[in-house]
């Protein structure tokens, strides 16, 4: 199976930063990669697939590049709305991997 | 976009076994690509299994071989999670979503039901 490694496992930002979460795939997966967002007690938000492309209504701060193997999520100005726990995930092959998600905390 | 709610909350015994359902509305049933993840306490996402569409062959994860089937009853469009020899460490979050295909679309997944809590315990 692909694993995914995500850095950092949890991150302390400001309202208004710039934050960057990385991906790494065991192997080549572009350009089936996915990024959620979860906020407690709910189900995963998809935010962005194939690497790049932003899914309906959500906010343009958001972004994802990378390919082969090194992906990365970038929110351009945090919002408060945005202090959730955000996870890759690659739909290249069965099985379906997740990474181990990222914390993203209000400093 | 589907539309996908679950079975209630499960408390169920050591060794025993549990179904998880998902009953699907707002499209054609027979071509949903259903997938099955769960959530432990506290923790990450873990995809489980999946199927391409209704009359596909299901994959699963390695870890859930042998425990997990997931089925699809297209007359009451509703799919199904079986996970049996249930431990402690089964307790979880269930949920059901769906993959999205065709056009531009080779399977992110778009649609979540709300979960299931099944809680192992004796």
């Amino acid at each position: 199976a692909i694993q995914l490694t995500q850095s950092p496992s949890s991150l302390s930002a400001s309202v208004g930063d710039r934050v960057t979460i990385a991906c790494r795939a065991s192997q080549g997966v572009s350009p089936s990669l996915a990024w959620y967002q979860q906020k407690p007690g709910k189900p995963p938000k998809l935010l962005i697939y194939d690497v790049s492309t932003l899914e309906s209504g959500v906010p343009p701060r958001f972004s994802g590049s990378g390919s082969g193997t090194d992906f990365t999520l970038a929110i351009s100005s945090l919002q408060p709305e945005d202090f959730a726990t955000y996870y890759c995930q690659q739909f290249d092959t069965y099985p379906r991997t997740f990474g181990q998600g990222t914390k993203v905390e209000i400093k | 976009q589907v539309q996908l709610v679950q079975s209630g909350a499960e408390v169920k015994k050591p060794g025993s076994s549990v179904r998880v359902s998902c009953k699907a509305s707002g499209g054609t049933f027979s071509n949903y690509a259903f997938t099955w993840v769960r959530q432990a306490p506290g923790q990450g996402l873990e995809w489980m299994a999946g199927i391409m569409y209704v009359f596909a062959t299901p994959s699963y994860a390695q870890k859930f071989q042998g425990r997990v089937t997931i089925t699809a009853d297209e007359s009451t469009n509703t799919a199904y999670m079986d996970l049996s020899s249930l431990r402690s460490e089964d307790t979880a979050m269930y949920y059901c979503a769906t993959e999205r295909w065709g056009g531009l679309h080779r399977g992110e997944v778009d649609s979540w039901g709300q979960g299931t809590l099944v809680t192992v315990s004796s």
